[in-house]
């Protein structure tokens, strides 16, 4: 089954703990991407990925940190996290990334930080 | 800079009502135009798109016309049932712009039995 998984789902951690969030996809897809949702403010690009190696911010990049080392992979990491970083968090991913690419989603990751 | 404005919700109907969610865009030449939809709990589903004028796209019932007179691409079902409770996103890819998807705030539908 094509799939964008996301790990952990739940999160609750301390400010100033590292953490990562993992993000995996089957679809041998090169674009990969992550967003945060915020009641009131939709969602909101971090990073995304065109391929391998390939990486740049978007609107929200402050204190995250994304790598892109296989195809499949597109971790997000908080080096130290704080409470303004709580939030739904999501990975995407679509074949290449244009406008007429569909972009597939992860089921989320609901990040507490305390 | 380009943006999406979605109507606020939450929208609240009885099952079969119609249903009509706005959504108006600004961006120049001729973005791709989204809506997706997350049931609660869940992610983000894409639920149908169009990416050039008068295009119309369609899925589940639900229906949306890319209007580029009116800047518009508003959802539109005839008659709504309790499963459609969810979250509509309205989105688009500006023209030239490979990466990003730019995103409306979302509007709540519930639907009442």
């Amino acid at each position: 089954e094509a799939q964008v998984t996301q790990n952990p789902r739940y999160l609750i951690t301390v400010t100033g703990k590292k953490l990562t969030v993992t993000c995996s996809q089957n679809m041998n897809h090169e674009y990969m991407s992550w967003y945060r949702q915020d009641p009131g403010l939709g969602l909101r690009q971090i990073y995304y990925s065109m391929n391998v190696e390939v990486t740049d911010k978007g609107d929200v990049p402050e204190g995250y940190k994304v790598s892109r080392k296989e195809k499949r992979n597109f971790p997000l990491i908080l080096e130290s996290p704080s409470p303004n970083q709580t939030s739904l968090y999501f990975c995407a991913s679509s074949l290449q990334g244009r406008g007429t690419d569909t972009q597939y989603f992860g089921p989320g990751t609901r990040l507490t930080v305390l | 800079g380009d943006s999406v404005t979605q109507m606020e919700g939450p929208v609240t109907l009885s099952e079969e009502a119609c249903l009509t969610i706005n959504c108006t865009y600004t961006a120049t030449g001729y973005p791709s135009l989204f809506w997706y939809v997350q049931y609660p709990g869940e992610g983000l589903q894409l639920l149908l798109k169009a990416t050039k004028a008068d295009d119309k796209g369609s899925n589940k019932g639900f229906e949306a016309t890319y209007r580029k007179e009116t800047t518009s691409f508003h959802l539109e079902k005839g008659s709504v049932q309790v499963s459609d409770s969810a979250v509509y996103f309205c989105a688009l890819i500006p023209p030239g712009s490979n990466y990003q998807l730019i995103w409306g705030a979302g509007t709540k539908l519930i639907i009442k039995p």
